[in-house]
């Protein structure tokens, strides 16, 4: 299963509200993940079947959809969102991922 | 906190193999799955396969099927991953992670991540 994340990159301001959308070459029910990762460090599960928000991970992340068409949302961006954030489809093996979208500051 | 604690920065030649160790916490292997999840310079994340302990099961992406082998000590708590007949395009950050919970193909806990260099 194939996932295009888009945009491949972003520039935005603290404050603002983005948007990253991850779409499934084929329907993946709600079975997708969001990760956050920045340089250096391991990827961070932010949320996971679609929508389900991770213990510890901040109400300004959101996700929504079903099937193929995915959404990440950050509803006022802070300093320490900036990062490359990735989807991640488990709906079957090979557990693949998005090219990844780049959040940088503007 | 969760912690997987991996091995050291490695450089092999081109068609050696390497072996990446991933100590979890104990208990662990009775309850959670672990993925090898790597990532090339400057590039994005790619699964390689994992291995669910409690059934002594593997499962590998068909791209490293028959390259890539992994498995567990359960005395020791860790994981292992060997990847032989190493490319060039094989230089990557190589990445354990725990399966979550309910969701044992979503990745809740992560090690640091091990380079592995290959070069002639």
């Amino acid at each position: 299963i194939q996932l295009t994340q888009s945009p491949s990159s972003l520039s935005a301001s603290v404050g603002d509200r983005v948007t990253i959308t991850c779409r499934a070459s084929q329907g993946i029910s709600s079975d997708l993940a969001w990760y956050q990762q920045k340089p250096g460090k391991a990827p961070r599960l932010l949320i996971y079947d679609a929508s389900t928000l991770q213990s510890g991970v901040p109400s300004r992340f959101s996700g929504s959809g079903s099937g193929t068409d995915f959404t990440l949302t950050i509803s006022s961006l802070q300093p320490e969102d900036f990062a490359t954030y990735y989807c991640q489809q488990f709906k079957s093996s090979p557990y693949s991922f998005g090219q990844g979208t780049k959040l940088d500051i503007k | 906190q969760v912690q997987l604690v991996q091995s050291g920065a490695e450089v092999k030649k081109p068609g050696s193999s390497v072996k990446v160790s991933c100590k979890a916490p104990g208990g662990t292997f009775n309850s959670y799955t672990i993925n090898w999840v790597r990532q090339a310079p400057g590039q994005g994340l790619e699964w390689m396969g994992r291995i669910l302990p409690f059934l002594g099961v593997t499962d590998y992406a068909q791209e490293f099927q028959g390259r890539v082998t992994i498995i567990v000590d359960k005395l020791t708590s860790t994981a292992y991953m060997e990847l032989s007949g190493l490319k060039s395009d094989d230089t990557a950050v190589y990445f354990c992670a725990r399966g979550y919970s309910n969701y044992q193909e979503v990745f809740d806990y992560w090690g640091q991540g091990t380079l592995v260099t290959v070069s002639s």
